[in-house]
């Protein structure tokens, strides 16, 4: 069965300070799809990141990067130089891949994120 | 217009009413899901569908039921509500490609008293 956790339930930084939120993954699927959103506090998602599960590099966006490695079934995200707008639940996902089309989208519990001035 | 849109966005309900949430998207896809999200639990699956014939229960479907009228259209219905089916609720489609994703709702909260 496929499982997702985050075992970071809060985390509490001051800003510009480096935060990293962990996420660890299982599956038996050789291909599957790894997934990060943001939920600010109006409640939507916001898509962050797709990476697929055979392509393990690192992938650096603004401020945000993001650590896959298969070898631990992680998919680390950091957020650089945080600032008060990266106040939010984060949460990582994890998908099969059926015929290139997607399968079920298995979220982790989520992480919220304070980022305090 | 949004991709996908839920209807109502917010929604007070007694217990023992029936409520249906809607969901219609644009995205032709044929995938679609319905999530529920509760604070400390992330989202959970409640049922998916991956064509207008097919539908399958998820996680939590139990006290839930779907009807899936069309391509573009996915309900999710609460036959009696109680009060521990308040939360936030996510419609979702999903399409085909190197491409895909999952496209979300913006989200309907309901709250039954």
């Amino acid at each position: 069965a496929q499982k997702v956790t985050q075992a970071q339930t809060e985390i509490s930084v001051v800003e510009k300070e480096d935060v990293t939120l962990d996420c660890v993954y299982e599956t038996r699927d050789t291909t599957y799809y790894l997934f990060w959103y943001k939920q600010p506090p109006s409640g939507e998602l916001v898509f962050l990141i797709r990476r697929n599960s055979f392509d393990e590099q690192n992938e650096i966006s603004g401020r945000y990067s993001w650590n896959f490695q298969k070898s631990t079934s992680s998919f680390n995200f950091t957020i650089t130089a945080s600032q008060v707008v990266d106040s939010a639940v984060y949460f990582c996902a994890l998908s099969e891949s059926i015929h290139n089309q997607g399968g079920k989208l298995i979220f982790g519990q989520g992480t919220e994120l304070s980022v305090k001035p | 217009d949004a991709d996908v849109t839920q209807t109502p966005r917010n929604r007070i309900t007694k217990t023992g009413k029936r409520i249906m949430l809607e969901c219609s998207q644009t995205k032709g896809h044929d995938r679609m899901y319905w999530y529920r999200q509760d604070p400390g639990l992330g989202l959970r699956l409640i049922y998916y569908s991956f064509d207008v014939k097919d539908i399958n229960k998820g996680e939590i479907s139990d006290g839930y039921s779907v009807s899936r009228q069309a391509q573009a259209k996915f309900s999710l219905s609460l036959e009696s509500a109680i009060p521990n089916q308040t939360a936030l609720y996510f419609c979702a489609t999903s399409g085909t490609g190197t491409g895909y994703g999952y496209t979300f709702g913006s989200g309907t909260r309901l709250t039954v008293v």
